[in-house]
């Protein structure tokens, strides 16, 4: 069966530092894969997708970035946090042609 | 692009009492609709889908939803709720024909089940 892995589950950073969140995926191959964030009373903010290694879609204009260096990985990065961009941050996977995605457990990022 | 409104952000209801917590989305064409489920601090998990065939669809837990066409609604509803079913509820769309894999997500509706 498949899975889905994010780490760290919580992190705490200061204003200006960097930021990276990694997503896996175990148990199928060549998924799409999202990154979202949730915002309270917000509802999901697609930010980035990618259908493949390298192929990376940007949603939303911001100081994120995203990669995927290998085919089950994504990862999520910023050079320099800002406040605005605390809150729980959740990958998920769809196959490559299917409509449903599946959810990892989220990072939850406060930035002070 | 399509949009999700979830008419309600908060609902209240008691132990054992029906609930339906209301979806509507934005365009008349052909969709795929999901609903998914969040407990507090972790991810979301799909509660049910519709892709094509029976307007009635059933899911996990004992929640049902009917789409309607015709006033782009994909209501969610259970017969009788349990304390376990507080949580965050949200529906999502996307285009069947439009080749993206992406959905559109409503804001959620908190739905508290009350004992």
């Amino acid at each position: 069966s498949q899975t889905i892995h994010q780490w760290p589950a919580t992190l705490v950073q200061p204003v200006g530092s960097p930021l990276s969140l990694e997503c896996t995926v175990e148990g199928t191959s060549n998924p799409n894969l999202y990154w979202y964030r949730q915002a309270a009373g917000r509802g999901l903010q697609l930010l980035f997708y990618s259908v493949g290694i390298g192929q990376i879609s940007s949603e939303v204009p911001q100081n994120l970035s995203a990669s995927r260096p290998q085919d089950r990985q994504f990862i999520l990065s910023s050079k320099k946090l800002l406040l605005s961009d605390s809150g729980f941050y959740l990958c998920a996977w769809s196959g490559q042609d299917s409509y449903e995605q599946y959810f990892g457990p989220g990072t939850r990022l406060t930035v002070t | 692009a399509q949009s999700v409104t979830q008419l309600d952000s908060q609902v209240p209801v008691f132990e054992e009492a029906p609930v339906e917590l209301r979806c509507n989305y934005s365009s008349s064409v052909s969709v795929y609709l999901f609903w998914y489920v969040q407990y507090p601090n972790q991810g979301l998990q799909l509660l049910l889908k519709y892709l094509s065939g029976s307007t009635l669809v059933k899911g996990i837990n004992g929640f049902e939803a009917e789409f309607n066409k015709s006033q782009t609604s994909f209501h969610l509803r259970k017969p009788s709720v349990h304390i376990s079913d507080t949580a965050e509820y949200f529906c999502a769309v996307t285009d069947s024909g439009a080749g993206s894999y992406q959905l559109t997500f409503g804001k959620g509706t908190k739905l508290s089940v009350i004992p």
